[in-house]
């Protein structure tokens, strides 16, 4: 099947720098991509829709200077977590149709995990 | 996309079937019916979906209603490596914005 590639798996960064996000589809080019986030032992929140070419759709409560989200590719969308803190320390997991016009099911990256010291 | 809705939790011998419910009385007739799983720590992996009629895959089997308000998803042999949040969505056709409920965390009890 489609693969979904995110980098980096982990990563551990001081309050108030900026942390990048990567996903990727491999073999697949995706115009729509989707960010989420996970707290521990919840279920995944919908973050924003990356539209390639076009602005990100961001959900009611997610504050879109905060959560930067480029897709400036048909294989590429990153995520910016800007001015971390700890309370962004979370698990953020990104994926991708392969085509709007099927049912064809979303493919998810293996997610990456932030801790903000 | 409609709301649906799983138990929290549920036990399963290993080797048994586990049967895992999931209720989406208000599911339209254009919504699909999805299943995925997360164990602890990955991307959600696909399962299985379907529209009304019953599917079956190497992985596992779905089992929809007449009415289409409930779906069951079938492990046939569960195994320890089938730990995991089991998540049922309820999916308009031709989107993609997965709205992910509370899921059923089913623990293969060796």
């Amino acid at each position: 099947g489609a693969v979904v590639s995110q980098h980096p798996s982990r990563v551990i960064c001081k309050s108030g720098t900026s942390v990048k996000i990567e996903c990727r589809s491999l073999d697949f080019q995706a115009t729509t991509m989707f960010w989420y986030r996970q707290f521990p032992k919840q279920s995944l929140m919908l973050m924003a829709t990356s539209n390639e070419g076009s602005k990100a759709t961001y959900e009611q409560g997610v504050e879109k200077d905060k959560f930067l989200i480029n897709h400036a590719s048909l294989t590429l969308s990153t995520l910016t977590v800007t001015s971390a803190h700890p309370e962004d320390s979370s698990f953020y997991i990104c994926s991708a149709s392969l085509d709007s016009s099927t049912n064809e099911k979303l493919f998810f990256g293996s997610g990456t995990q932030l801790s903000v010291l | 996309d409609a709301k649906t809705t799983q138990p929290t939790s549920m036990d399963c011998a290993e080797g048994r079937a586990a049967n895992l419910p999931c209720n989406h009385s208000t599911i339209s007739g254009n919504e699909y019916v999805y299943w995925y799983r997360q164990i602890h720590s990955q991307g959600p992996q696909y399962i299985i979906h379907g529209l009304k009629n019953n599917e079956t895959n190497e992985m596992a089997s779905l089992i929809i209603t007449e009415d289409r308000k409930s779906s069951t998803l079938i492990l046939p042999h569960a195994t320890l490596r089938d730990t995991a949040v089991y998540y049922c969505i309820a999916l308009l056709s031709g989107t993609y914005k997965y709205i992910f409920g509370t899921g059923t965390r089913l623990k293969v009890l060796a």
